[in-house]
């Protein structure tokens, strides 16, 4: 079993809709979570973190964490077609880097 | 977020020869850099782990002679590739760790290697 596990997609949205990004992890001990975003060509930038149980909401972004399920999530809110991109789970399992999943890639069709 | 940049964001260099990345932390001091190798259309790769004042941590499979890190101070590391072959051709990527009781890692923009 991989430590983070992503649904590789493509998940297509239309523009407006929610996009939700899924990411299951294997180590109960990981502390803290993070999304990354990566456009085709560029490095990952960092767009959410989540420390707690519960929901964290940044403008058009929510993440989701649910320790005792092991899974975190990503919404997107009214998704625009400049959203698409490739979508990198993250997190620290007790190693000094971050583990992360292999990305989902999102296309938000106009 | 904080702030990391790399140099230079291309290269193209003939087989054989060696090529140095810099790594910097603009606005924060980061005692843990990370150095990772992404192939197209494939997963971010793990190479090593630079720590400020003492030897890199290799992953399992990279050649630490081949991959030279050096890590001088607490806002730069360098990455030399060595000898480069076309195999080596690839997109290298450096992050930073925040330090603190929350550790966030921040990526450069990324190193475009192409060897002839």
């Amino acid at each position: 079993q991989k430590e983070v596990e992503q649904n590789s997609g493509p998940l297509s949205v239309p523009e407006g809709a929610i996009a939700s990004l899924n990411c299951t992890y294997s180590d109960r001990g990981s502390q803290s979570f993070f999304w990354y975003r990566q456009y085709s060509g560029k490095s990952p930038e960092l767009i959410m973190f989540i420390y707690s149980n519960g929901d964290k909401e940044d403008g058009r972004f929510t993440a989701q964490l649910n320790k005792a399920s092991q899974y975190v999530s990503l919404l997107i809110r009214d998704s625009q077609p400049s959203d698409s991109a490739t979508y990198l789970c993250a997190l620290y399992t007790g190693r000094r880097a971050l583990t992360f999943g292999s990305g989902t890639r999102l296309q938000v069709q106009p | 977020g904080a702030v990391v940049s790399q140099h230079p964001s291309w290269v193209i260099c003939k087989s054989g020869t060696s090529v140095k990345i810099e790594c910097r932390s603009l606005d924060f001091q980061a005692t843990t850099m990370f150095w990772y190798r992404q192939f197209p259309k494939q997963s971010l790769m793990l190479m090593a782990t630079s720590n400020e004042g003492s030897k890199a941590t290799y992953e399992q499979g990279v050649e630490k002679d081949k991959f030279l890190i050096n890590h001088a101070s607490l806002t730069l590391s360098t990455l030399t590739v060595t000898s480069a072959h076309p195999e080596d051709s690839s997109f290298y990527i450096c992050s930073a760790k925040t330090s603190g009781r929350r550790e966030t890692q921040y990526f450069g923009p990324g190193t475009r290697l192409l060897v002839l």
